[in-house]
C-alpha cells in the first residue's frame, strides 16, 4: 500500500516568500505530525493533528508558520514571510491512532536562498 | 523537558563488528522508546520499539532494552553488514496528550567491507 507522500520533494524559494508543503498520509491514518529537521539535527515536532483539528501546535515556532488538515486526510505546512533560517528538512508522519507507531514520508527539502 | 540524548558519531566499523549506539532520555513519567533509521536517500523508518520497562525490541539482528533504572535504550547489534549504514535515532513518546515524538540528534555508522 501506499506510504505517506510528501510534495514537493525539493523547493526552493526566495526570502520574504510565501510556501505550501503537502502530505498525503496513509489511508485511513486518523493522526497526522509534521516535524523539522535540520542538518546535523534529529526531527523537531511542529504540530499534531488528530483528524481535522490541530491538537498539539506547541512546536510552531512563530505565528508565520501554520497547517490545516481540513477533511482529515491531507495536510498542508504553510510558511508565510519565509527566512533562511527556515531552510531544513520538512517530514510528515502518520499514525493509525495517536498510540500507534508513526509512519514518516521522505520529507521536503525547503531551501530559502 | 523531556529529552533523548545519543551517543556522538560518526561510528565506522568493520563488517562482522560488534554494534553499540548509546542512549538515554530524561523524561516524567514512563514514555514508550523507539529506535529509527535513515538509509541513505530514504525516508525515516521505525526500526523496533519498546513500550515499558525491561521491554526488549528487536528487529533485523538489532536489540535494545528499555532499562528505566539508567533511564537507557542502548541499541546493539552482534555482526553488523555494510548495508546497516545509515543514520540511527533515538527517540522517546510522550504519553498521553499528543503523543508526539522527541528525537536524538542521530549517529551515523558506517560500515566497511
Amino acid at each position: 500500500g501506499a506510504g505517506v507522500s510528501q510534495t514537493p520533494s525539493n523547493k526552493v524559494t526566495e526570502k520574504g516568500k510565501y510556501v505550501e508543503l503537502r502530505c498525503d498520509p496513509i489511508s485511513g491514518h486518523t493522526a497526522l505530525y509534521w516535524y523539522r529537521q535540520s542538518l546535523g539535527q534529529g526531527p523537531e515536532f511542529l504540530i499534531y493533528f488528530q483528524g481535522t483539528g490541530a491538537a498539539d501546535d506547541s512546536g510552531l515556532p512563530n505565528d508565520r508558520f501554520f497547517a490545516v488538515r481540513p477533511e482529515g486526510s491531507v495536510s498542508t505546512l504553510k510558511i508565510q514571510r519565509t527566512e533562511r533560517g527556515d531552510s531544513a528538512v520538512y517530514l510528515c508522519a502518520s499514525s493509525a491512532t495517536g498510540t500507534q507507531p508513526q509512519h514518516f514520508g521522505d520529507g521536503t527539502r525547503l531551501s530559502i536562498l | 523537558g523531556d529529552s533523548v540524548t545519543q551517543m556522538e558519531g560518526p561510528v565506522t566499523l568493520s563488517e562482522e563488528a560488534f554494534l553499540t549506539i548509546n542512549c538515554t532520555y530524561t523524561a516524567t513519567g514512563y514514555p514508550s522508546l523507539f529506535w529509527y533509521v535513515q538509509y541513505p536517500g530514504e525516508g525515516l523508518q521505525l526500526l523496533l520499539k519498546a513500550t515499558k520497562a525491561d521491554d526488549k525490541g528487536s528487529n533485523k539482528g538489532f536489540e535494545a532494552t528499555y532499562r528505566k533504572e539508567t533511564t537507557s535504550f542502548h541499541l546493539e547489534k552482534g555482526s553488523v553488514q555494510v548495508s546497516d549504514s545509515a543514520v540511527y535515532f533515538c527517540a522517546l513518546r510522550y504519553q498521553g496528550g499528543s503523543e508526539k515524538l522527541v528525537f536524538g540528534k542521530g549517529t551515523k555508522l558506517t560500515v566497511n567491507p
